[in-house]
């Protein structure tokens, strides 16, 4: 199955600082989804991104998929964007989107 | 509102006592999927459908079991657990057309003592 593998592991920030975690990915994909988890454990949608560049708000991630990797980017970081970040690809390529598989997670930190 | 409804959001139970995690959309989601989340292993899928009927098993599908017997509804049962079934679980629904996002509830966290 896909490798999918998530950078940094931890990050630390203070308000109002950016941040740029990575997502790659061991072979193409057609869905690749943001994912925002709150302290709470609550698990919020990003962005659906398989390719090119979106924005919302201070939030903006871009997948490159002939490289296979994806971008995300927070800009003037609040204390809640903290969290734990999650991409998420389907487990056998492309088509299959039924098995998604998930990285281990960035853990963003943002300190007032 | 859209969403994903799931109950109940904490439970409690012993081992070998049947239990049932209820899973309802309201977004008319041909696709349903179950995952548990355990510290250092994230998430994994435990089983999925693509439409009423139709199941199919994920990742890690031990223990588990699953029916879709309405569009909406997509149950998981556990007709034996064990303590290595402690988790919390997640249930998401998403379309099958076009931006495929997927939606989750807001999880069930189990305990099997």
């Amino acid at each position: 199955g896909i490798q999918v593998e998530q950078s940094p592991p931890d990050l630390i920030l203070q308000e109002g600082a950016n941040s740029t975690l990575r997502c790659n990915f061991s072979d193409s994909v057609n869905n690749l989804q943001w994912f925002h988890q709150n302290p709470w454990g609550q698990l919020i949608n990003l962005f659906y991104i398989p390719s090119g560049t979106k924005q919302n708000g201070r939030l903006s991630a871009t997948t490159v998929a002939t490289e296979r990797y994806s971008l995300l980017y927070i800009s003037s970081s609040q204390t809640t964007d903290s969290g734990v970040y999650f991409c998420a690809v389907p487990r056998a390529g492309g088509t299959s989107y039924g098995k998604l598989t998930f990285g281990q997670g960035t853990i963003l930190t943002v300190h007032p | 509102e859209a969403q994903v409804t799931q109950n109940p959001r904490y439970l409690i139970t012993v081992t070998g006592k049947k239990l049932t995690v209820t899973c309802s959309q309201n977004m008319n989601h041909e696709y349903m999927s179950w995952y548990r989340q355990d510290p250092g292993l994230g998430l994994r899928q435990i089983y999925y459908s693509m439409n009423v009927e139709v199941t199919d098993k994920g990742d890690v599908p031990e223990g588990y079991k699953v029916s879709r017997k309405e569009k909406r509804n997509f149950p998981l049962i556990l007709e034996s657990p064990s303590p290595n079934q402690t988790s919390l679980y997640f249930c998401a629904s998403s379309s099958r057309m076009g931006v495929v996002k997927l939606f989750f509830g807001s999880g069930t966290q189990l305990s099997v003592l």
